[in-house]
């Protein structure tokens, strides 16, 4: 399966700030995702990351909260924006291609003051 | 929409008990996947299975067993002979095929598996 990697592992962040997480696979793949995981929660899809256009958000997500570029089949950067103590959580980018199920990066843990 | 629900919030045995995680799920897609991932207090989701609506068989991998019954709607998990390292929060997850859900996962809630030694 493609290795993952996802920067950084962890933040603390000042609210009203930004963070940009990155997401780079060893390997093309088809389909790139990011996830947000709040405290003791489970996961809930943010978006679909499409390779050369406008992400698709899910419910409740909006792109100017969390932008999120997909410039190539390997890369994509999820930002969170004038983040807020709610914006706590572990964000996931996780990636499928052909027929292969969906595998996930390690995470990256964030914390706003 | 699509809904997973894991009914245990926590479970926890004793080594070497078997332990069984129940999964039901409601979905209109006649073509659909069905996931297990667990989640190690390191905090990496690791993939467990995966099955397709169409394959009923049960499968067993070591000491994994999953049990999908499409008649219930169900995809239970056991874990047979149990250890430490088992602890774990383990979550059920569904995959439509169809439109604009295709490839999207939906999870449960996880259920928070301890083991004692």
């Amino acid at each position: 399966s493609a290795v993952i990697s996802q920067k950084p592992s962890r933040d603390i962040c000042q609210r009203g700030t930004s963070l940009t997480i990155q997401c780079q696979v060893d390997s093309q793949v088809t389909m790139m995702f990011w996830y947000r995981q709040q405290p003791g929660q489970s996961l809930t899809l943010i978006a679909t990351a499409n390779q050369g256009s406008e992400a698709t958000y899910e419910s409740g997500f909006v792109i100017d909260k969390f932008p999120i570029s997909r410039p190539n089949l390997t890369f994509s950067t999820l930002t969170v924006s004038n983040m807020s103590p709610e914006d706590s959580s572990i964000y996931l980018c996780s990636v499928r291609t052909g027929r292969e199920p969906q595998h996930f990066g390690d995470g990256t843990r964030l914390s706003i003051l | 929409a699509q809904k997973v629900t894991q009914a245990q919030t926590e479970i926890s045995v004793v080594e070497k008990e078997d332990v069984t995680l129940d999964c039901v799920y409601e979905t209109r897609d006649t073509t659909y996947y069905l996931f297990w991932y667990k989640q190690p207090p390191s905090g990496e989701l690791v993939f467990l299975i995966r099955r397709n609506s169409f394959d009923e068989q049960n499968e067993i991998s070591g000491r994994y067993s999953w049990n999908f019954q499409k008649s219930t709607s169900s995809f239970n998990f056991t874990i047979t002979a149990s250890q430490v390292v088992d602890s774990a929060v383990y979550f059920c997850a569904l995959s439509e095929t169809g439109g604009t859900s295709y490839g999207k996962l939906t999870f449960g809630q996880g259920t928070i598996l301890t083991v004692h030694p």
